[in-house]
């Protein structure tokens, strides 16, 4: 049962261009959303998260949209760089408790 | 300086073998966690502990116990490994359930 689905598995963007990575969720109970990053043979790290009362989050090059009615969430990453290039994972949880996390999506950015 | 560190890094070992991973985190956070990241790339939850208390314990194999000897540590012992037991096991840890931070994972291999 995903509560967090990532449906894309993959991303090839050139660099400079804006990438666009998407998230879906079907826990309605969800309030808080969050977006990892992660490079190979290391532990993802912290980006950008965002609150259920706000439908825009931004930090420098990346932005996140949350879509409330739709479940929908997304990362924006403009312009992209190839050290950008990683496996990005979604996360939310409802409340107190841990962390629901898609499978991830990889980005490759293509200098 | 690592904020969250685990060793090993890599294990290779035989099945019916028992195993540790160790965990410490030096950020003063009161939860820690153990993720498993299995072939499907799913980052799951099996172990939460809050100031050195099990407070989650997902569906996971008796075989596998955590323990907290202080709440900067969490250690991950398994008994009599099997084939399905290869993942890659990432702690973690946070304040109360806000952001968390992940160690750089332990790739292991059941042979």
């Amino acid at each position: 049962d995903q509560q967090v689905k990532q449906n894309s598995p993959s991303l090839s963007v050139q660099e400079g261009r804006i990438s666009i990575l998407n998230c879906d969720y079907t826990n309605s109970m969800f309030d808080y959303f969050l977006w990892y990053k992660k490079y190979p043979a290391e532990g993802p790290t912290f980006l950008i998260s965002i609150s259920s009362i706000k439908d825009k989050n931004e930090d420098g090059r990346f932005t996140v949209f949350l879509n409330k009615s739709a479940k929908h969430l997304s990362l924006h990453i403009v312009p992209s760089q190839p050290g950008d290039s990683a496996v990005y994972f979604c996360a939310a949880r409802p409340g107190n408790t841990p962390l629901v996390f898609g499978k991830g999506t990889r980005l490759s950015v293509i200098a | 300086d690592t904020a969250v560190s685990q060793t090993p890094k890599y294990l290779v070992t035989q099945m019916g073998n028992d195993k540790s991973i160790k965990c410490e985190q030096n950020l003063g956070h009161d939860t820690m966690y153990w993720y498993k990241q299995d072939s499907k790339k799913f980052l799951k939850i099996m172990f939460s502990y809050n100031n050195k208390e099990l407070i989650i314990n997902e569906t996971v194999p008796n075989r596998f116990s955590p323990k907290s000897p202080d709440k900067a540590h969490l250690n991950l012992h398994i008994n009599s490994l099997e084939l399905g037991d290869s993942a890659v096991y990432f702690c973690a840890s946070s304040q109360g359930w806000d952001t968390i931070y992940f160690g750089e994972g332990s790739w292991l291999t059941v042979v």
